[in-house]
C-alpha cells in the first residue's frame, strides 16, 4: 500500500526566506505524488504533480518539487515565501494502475510566514 | 455546476442520531472521493467511487458509514448512530483520471 509521511506538523518561515515542506512516500511501485493546498476556510486545490515525466516539477505561486527516488521523497520548496502562502499543505501519493487510482494523503503541514 | 458542491455546510446532531451528508461531483467526473479531515489527522481515505466499478470501502471506520452513488453522479455518505469522535470536516473530490482531484469546501459535522 502506498503512503506519505509528512515531517513537522508546523513550519515557521520568515517572508523572503526559503520554503522547505517535506515529503517522504512508501510505494511498492513508482508511484505518482502530489502536492495540494489548503488557503484558510478554503478547500483543496492541486499545487502540482509528479507523474513519472521530468522529476523537477513546477507548480503555482513558484513552488516546486522534486521526486528523489533514492531518498524516497518529494519535498516541496519555493525560494522566497510570501505572507499569502500561509496555508496548510498536503502531499499525496497514488498507484497509477489502468485509470483506478485510490489517493492517500498526508497528515499536513501548516506553514506559518512571518513578515 | 462549475464545481464539487457539497451540502449542507455545518450540520450539528445529536449523539445516536442518523446523518446524510450529499456530494453532487463535476458533471463527467467518473471518480469521486470521500474523506475525512480532523485536527491533527491530515485526510483520512474513506471511500472511493470510479465509474461501473465496485467502490472501494477500504477506509470506512466502521459499518456505521456507508456510501452510495445513484447514477454515476451524486453521492451520499451516511453516518448512522452518531458518535462525538464522528465530529470532522468531511470532503467530497471529483477527477476525470485521479491526477488532479477537485474538492469541495466540505460538511463540518458537529456531534453533541
Amino acid at each position: 500500500a502506498q503512503s506519505v509521511t509528512q515531517l513537522g506538523s508546523h513550519v515557521s518561515v520568515s517572508e523572503g526566506a526559503l520554503v522547505l515542506l517535506r515529503c517522504n512516500y512508501s510505494s511498492s511501485v513508482p508511484p505518482y505524488l502530489f502536492w495540494y493546498v489548503q488557503y484558510p476556510n478554503q478547500g483543496l486545490q492541486l499545487l502540482l504533480k509528479y507523474t513519472s515525466a521530468a522529476t523537477l516539477v513546477k507548480g503555482i505561486n513558484g513552488f516546486e518539487a522534486e521526486f528523489k527516488k533514492s531518498e524516497t521523497s518529494f519535498h516541496l520548496t519555493k525560494p522566497s515565501a510570501h505572507m499569502s502562502d500561509a496555508a496548510e499543505y498536503f502531499c499525496a501519493v497514488s498507484k497509477p494502475s489502468g485509470g483506478y487510482q485510490k489517493v492517500t494523503f498526508g497528515t499536513g503541514t501548516k506553514l506559518q510566514v512571518i513578515p | 455546476g462549475a464545481g464539487v458542491s457539497q451540502s449542507p455546510s455545518n450540520k450539528v446532531t445529536e449523539k445516536g442520531k442518523d446523518v446524510e451528508l450529499r456530494c453532487d461531483p463535476i458533471s463527467g467526473h467518473t471518480a469521486l472521493y470521500w474523506y475525512r479531515q480532523s485536527l491533527g489527522q491530515g485526510l483520512e481515505f474513506l471511500i472511493y467511487f470510479q465509474g461501473n466499478s465496485a467502490p472501494d470501502k477500504s477506509g470506512l471506520p466502521s459499518d456505521r458509514f456507508s456510501a452510495e452513488r445513484t447514477g454515476g453522479s451524486v453521492s451520499t455518505l451516511t453516518i448512522q448512530r452518531t458518535q462525538q469522535e464522528d465530529s470532522a470536516v468531511y470532503l467530497c473530490a471529483s477527477s476525470l483520471t485521479g491526477e488532479k482531484l477537485f474538492f469541495g469546501s466540505g460538511t463540518q459535522l458537529s456531534v453533541l
